[in-house]
């Protein structure tokens, strides 16, 4: 059974730049979700797809939009890079639209870095 | 808004000794779930605690919803080094997202 895995690792962008993150969800999953975390602080939540559908969003701005495929990656697109933006960003899987009660597998994350 | 308030922020103890971290809101939670990161990963599930007043152990760590399921805290009995980390509560709601508390940051030291 492999876990979630998110590409890249790290990355550098400039200010205004576009961006695109990817996850690939543990096997079984159908609901990937992805947060944000800013340096020494928890996790914020951007949003939740659940079979290709947005099922919830948190508190940020259009420029942060998402995808997922019939095979349940994701996809993470941020427009307009600000360097507010830069943090690691957390990809998690889960089973069922509304699971989050029984708990998130989560990647390793994706070490954005706006310059 | 929902949050989550943890405390200590910082918990810097020697090997063998105890510790309690905290977890507090206002608002009230379907249930809790523990979660430790280490630097580099994405945090992993320890716990998830639904009902209230509900207590789970996982070895020399034990975790405790509160009875109106707003707070929580864990204790950890006879820290080991491979204890260190930081400490995530996180609560579920009837949306489908987890809030986050702000995180408690764990060096145990020999």
């Amino acid at each position: 059974e492999t876990g979630v895995t998110q590409s890249p690792t790290h990355l550098i962008k400039t200010r205004g730049q576009q961006v695109t993150l990817r996850c690939s969800s543990q096997s079984g999953h159908n609901t990937v979700s992805w947060y944000q975390q800013a340096l020494g602080q928890g996790p914020q939540f951007i949003f939740q797809y659940y079979r290709e559908e947005e099922n919830g969003r948190g508190n940020f701005p259009p420029r942060f939009s998402g995808l997922q495929f019939p095979n349940y990656s994701s996809e993470l697109n941020v427009n307009a890079l600000e360097l507010d933006d830069s943090a690691l960003y957390l990809c998690a899987s889960s089973l069922g639209g509304n699971s989050a009660n029984y708990g998130y597998t989560f990647g390793s994350g994706t070490r954005l870095t706006v310059v | 808004t929902q949050l989550l308030e943890q405390s200590p922020q910082f918990l810097s103890i020697q090997e063998g000794e105890n510790l309690t971290v905290y977890c507090n809101s206002s608002s009230v939670f379907s249930s809790l779930q523990w979660y430790r990161q280490e630097p580099g990963e994405g945090p992993v599930l320890l716990v998830t605690v639904v009902t209230g007043g509900e207590v789970k152990k996982l070895k020399r760590l034990t975790f405790q919803f509160g009875d109106a399921r707003k707070d929580s805290s864990l204790h950890i009995t006879a820290a080991q080094p491979g204890d260190t980390g930081l400490y995530l509560c996180a609560g579920t709601g009837t949306a489908s997202k987890l809030t986050f508390g702000t995180g408690t940051r764990l060096q145990v030291t020999l």
